[in-house]
């Protein structure tokens, strides 16, 4: 199955400063990839679809924004969550969907606690 | 987004027993359903997928799909205490419930 590496694993920064996530493919070339977001004890929410060499898909609710993505290659998206604030602490999480169309390989998942 | 309900549990069986998971859906034009176990701060790993109404085996895990009632569910049988876990229910591969939290009791 496809790997996806994302770093960093956590990262704890300070109220009004901005955040880089990456996400990167590293046998498979994602022409788009996914962003999520849990909070504790709930369930993952798609934020947006990230596309190579476009503008991301945002989905109802999620300030685009506030919550940059850029995928300017098949193998890296990152997203930076600008002007973090403590209600943006959470868990986020990137996916690419297979060759085989079916399942969805997620990275590591990235804990952010904003201060 | 569509929603998908799932029981937050926490449910708790004794190693050995079977543990039956439930998930129903709202968007009845849904295609592919998906089962994904999570440990707690880690991310979603696959169990299953099924497209078509009825029965998928695989090993120790059973899906099961009815389309006309928008449920789905997990069975997983002689559960061992490594299933214990949050097991998260996808609906075309992108919306999430909540999850339930098994406990597989020694």
């Amino acid at each position: 199955g496809a790997v996806v590496s994302q770093h960093p694993s956590w990262v704890i920064c300070k109220s009004g400063t901005s955040v880089k996530i990456e996400c990167r493919s590293l046998d498979f070339q994602a022409t788009t990839m996914f962003w999520y977001r849990q909070f504790p004890k709930q369930s993952l929410m798609l934020m947006a679809t990230s596309n190579e060499g476009s503008k991301a898909t945002y989905e109802q609710g999620v300030e685009k924004d506030k919550f940059l993505i850029n995928h300017a290659s098949l193998t890296l998206s990152t997203l930076t969550v600008t002007s973090a604030h403590p209600e943006d602490s959470s868990f986020y999480i990137c996916s690419e969907i297979g060759g085989g169309g079916t399942e969805a390989f997620f990275g590591q998942g990235t804990r952010l606690t904003v201060v | 987004q569509k929603e998908v309900e799932q029981n937050s549990g926490p449910l708790s069986v004794p190693e050995g027993a079977i543990a039956s998971l439930n998930c129903t859906y709202s968007d009845r034009g849904s295609q592919s359903f998906f089962w994904y176990r999570q440990y707690s701060g880690k991310s979603p790993e696959l169990i299953m997928f099924i497209y078509s109404n009825g029965d998928k085996e695989d090993g120790r895990f059973t899906a099961q799909l009815n389309k006309a009632s928008q449920y789905v569910s997990l069975l997983i049988r002689d559960s061992q205490p490594s299933d214990s876990a949050t097991y998260l229910c996808a609906v075309n591969q992108f919306y999430f419930g909540t999850g339930t939290s098994l406990t597989v009791i020694p």
